[in-house]
């Protein structure tokens, strides 16, 4: 069946230190979107990507989609303590609409 | 910025009872939905409705629930016979374009704790 997966399911780092996640289908995709989710709030959009290999920069986050638009990243350079929260994908083109599983980020000040 | 809207924020509710959960999406939006999320768990998709019709429901999404847009405004999910394991926060989101891709804007949620 279609599955969704994303790696890592926590991530704790130090403030300063690079983060990513990723974004894995079972099956290819029409576009992705990112959200992210701050501890005790809602899901916030933070971007969609829809082309082949589509780099896309907002600040300190990179996204990417994968070549074969199976999989996406989102990498967020020297994280701050802002940047705490759970960051979901969710992918286009499913039957189902479906969020991904999650990564729970923690930055340690 | 216009941003949709949810009543109550928190819910308690005995085992059995029915409880009606209400959002306003933003005014120009087309595309309406319900997730749900369990405490540390992922977002999980109810329903879509658009045009007026449930347009997409999850397995979770059975019997017990339903949605109405009663009005212009209003878009609800009732859950007629509430158990503990509905116990969960509830999000409204809408989008105006479909959700195969749009940019859905959630409303803050519901808890809902159901003893």
């Amino acid at each position: 069946g279609q599955q969704v997966m994303q790696i890592p399911q926590y991530q704790h780092v130090q403030e300063g230190e690079d983060f990513t996640t990723y974004c894995n289908s079972s099956t290819t995709l029409s576009n992705i979107q990112w959200y992210k989710q701050r501890p005790g709030g809602h899901p916030v959009f933070l971007i969609q990507l829809v082309k082949s290999g589509e780099v896309k920069k907002q600040k300190r986050l990179t996204f990417q989609f994968g070549e074969a638009k199976k999989n996406s990243s989102l990498h967020i350079t020297a994280t701050q303590t802002t940047d705490v929260g759970t960051y979901f994908c969710q992918p286009g083109g499913y039957q189902k609409v479906t969020f991904g599983t999650g990564t729970k980020l923690q930055v340690i000040p | 910025e216009p941003e949709v809207t949810q009543t109550p924020s928190h819910q308690v509710t005995q085992m059995g009872q029915e409880v009606i959960l209400r959002c306003v999406p933003i005014s120009n939006h087309l595309y309406f939905y319900w997730y749900r999320q369990i405490l540390g768990q992922k977002v999980e998709f109810l329903v879509s409705f658009y045009n007026n019709e449930i347009s997409e429901k999850s397995e979770i999404f059975d019997d017990q629930f339903s949605v109405e847009r009663p009005d212009g405004s209003n878009f609800t999910l009732k859950i007629r016979s509430t158990k503990l394991e509905d116990s969960a926060m509830y999000f409204c989101a809408s989008t105006l374009v479909g959700a195969q891709g749009g940019e859905q804007y959630f409303g803050p949620g519901t808890r809902l704790t159901v003893t």
